[in-house]
């Protein structure tokens, strides 16, 4: 079946611009994760959403970004006034509560020049 | 705070042979361990978990993991290295507090190298 989908796949802007990210996840899995993998590093949780609960920002790293996700479906991370430091692959992954288990997106390399 | 280490950076070995990639982790009460992988140009896979019962974890591809709670390690290992399991490896730990079941913590990934 479809999986997780992730546009656009490579984002390349230049420093100050606002970007969006999208995230499709796959139907039913109501819990959807942004995480962001910088180079080196290992994953590094942003946000979390579930159902229609208020969705757990904790890992947002400034108030430059933020995340939404209409109807329970699609997700959008939006990164406003880029840094450079702002250059990861950014990831989406559903989790699939009746095994615990997350299906990640491929990612979207974010570059900002 | 919770935590997770992955204390290699890279892993070589040649094909044929074990493996063993480490994980250590740091949690308040009984943890959810996970390995995942990340071939190249592609997303993490999911390979296995421990939750409860058996220390040992048989998961996708001839990999398991055994879940050691005294030494807080959960070690990922295959008998017998593919060139195919060439790919980067993390690991993952569900923080068990009710507050903050829905995070995750990942290790910083191991590049596992295996030469024909």
């Amino acid at each position: 079946g479809a999986g997780v989908s992730q546009s656009p796949s490579n984002k390349v802007t230049e420093k100050g611009k606002d970007v969006e990210l999208r995230c499709d996840p796959i139907s039913g899995h109501t819990a959807l994760y942004w995480y962001r993998q910088s180079l080196g590093q290992g994953l590094e949780f942003l946000i979390y959403f579930q159902g229609n609960s208020a969705p757990d920002k904790s890992g947002l790293p400034s108030d430059r970004f933020s995340a939404e996700r209409t109807g329970g479906s699609v997700s959008t991370l939006t990164i406003q006034r880029t840094q450079q430091e702002d250059s990861a692959v950014y990831l989406c992954a559903n989790r699939d509560a009746l095994t615990d288990t997350q299906y990640f997106g491929p990612g979207t390399r974010l570059t900002v020049l | 705070a919770q935590s997770v280490a992955q204390p290699e950076d890279q892993v070589n070995v040649a094909e044929g042979n074990p493996l063993t990639v480490k994980c250590t982790y740091s949690v308040s009460g009984n943890p959810y361990l996970f390995w995942y992988v990340q071939y190249p140009n592609r997303g993490l896979q999911f390979l296995l978990k421990y939750i409860t019962g058996d220390n040992l974890v048989k998961g996708s591809y001839g990999f398991e993991a055994e879940f050691n709670k005294s030494q807080t390690s959960f070690h990922l290992k295959k008998p017998s290295a593919l060139v195919s399991d060439s790919a980067l490896y993390f690991c993952a730990v569900r923080d068990p507090a009710l507050y903050n079941f829905n995070k995750f913590y990942f290790g910083s990934g191991t590049k596992l190298n295996v030469k024909p």
